[in-house]
């Protein structure tokens, strides 16, 4: 079973970098590892996608260690507007795994 | 240009009835996603579609779900004597065929579904 593992919730201050982890232990070996992003009451929102190593996009950054079996995603200067819940996603075979979301707090 | 629709975007009805959810792709999308998400909670996945055809049925809860797709178009997921269990919003997704492995996924805005 393809687990995507997150930590409940995080607490952040404005300005501040953020970084959340998904343990992923057995996702396909060949997909992208992807982020979404979720307010209230709407659907989730795609972040940012990796395979390996290091990717950044205008508003994230996503690491990912050699062996896959974990990302970080990174998102530099928090404001208010990133209050959300955070969630990655991982495949295997055809299922499709979101972890259990990360609810991310930013205080002024 | 136009994202994933859904309807209806409410729903309440009684427990027995059925149901039916509709979901229009982004044009061009030949994947698309269902997923249920209970109030509170994370995202479960229920099937998806490539094309007209859903490889996994098994992630549906009960043989009271079933899911059907047109062609490359628009989706339809029925839930057949409804229980009070089943509330929750049912979001769709559509993406691209996947690519080596990558397979963005853009969600509609769901269909909340009470069940009385």
């Amino acid at each position: 079973l393809a687990k995507t593992t997150q930590p409940i919730s995080m607490d952040s201050y404005e300005g501040q970098e953020v970084n959340i982890t998904c343990s992923h232990n057995n996702i396909a070996t060949n997909d992208y590892i992807t982020w979404y992003q979720q307010f209230p009451s709407q659907g989730p929102r795609f972040i940012i996608q990796g395979y390996k190593t290091k990717v950044t996009n205008e508003v994230a950054s996503l690491f990912i260690p050699a062996d896959r079996k974990s990302s970080t995603l990174s998102l530099p200067r928090v404001s208010l507007s990133d209050t959300a819940v955070y969630y990655c996603l991982g495949r295997l075979f055809n299922k499709f795994y979101f972890g259990s979301g990360t609810k991310l707090n930013v205080k002024p | 240009g136009a994202g994933v629709s859904q309807s209806p975007s409410n729903k309440v009805t009684e427990k027995g009835k059925d149901v039916e959810l509709r979901c229009d792709p982004i044009s061009g999308h030949t994947a698309l996603y269902w997923y249920r998400q209970r109030l509170g909670q994370g995202l479960e996945f229920l099937i998806y579609f490539q094309g007209n055809s859903a490889p996994d049925k098994s992630g549906l809860p009960s043989d009271r779900f079933s899911a059907e797709r047109t062609g490359e178009s628009v989706s339809t997921l029925t839930i057949q004597r409804t229980q009070q269990e089943d509330s929750a919003v049912y979001l769709c997704a559509s993406s691209l065929k996947w690519t080596s492995g990558s397979y963005e996924q853009y969600f509609g805005p769901g269909t909340r579904l009470t069940v009385t």
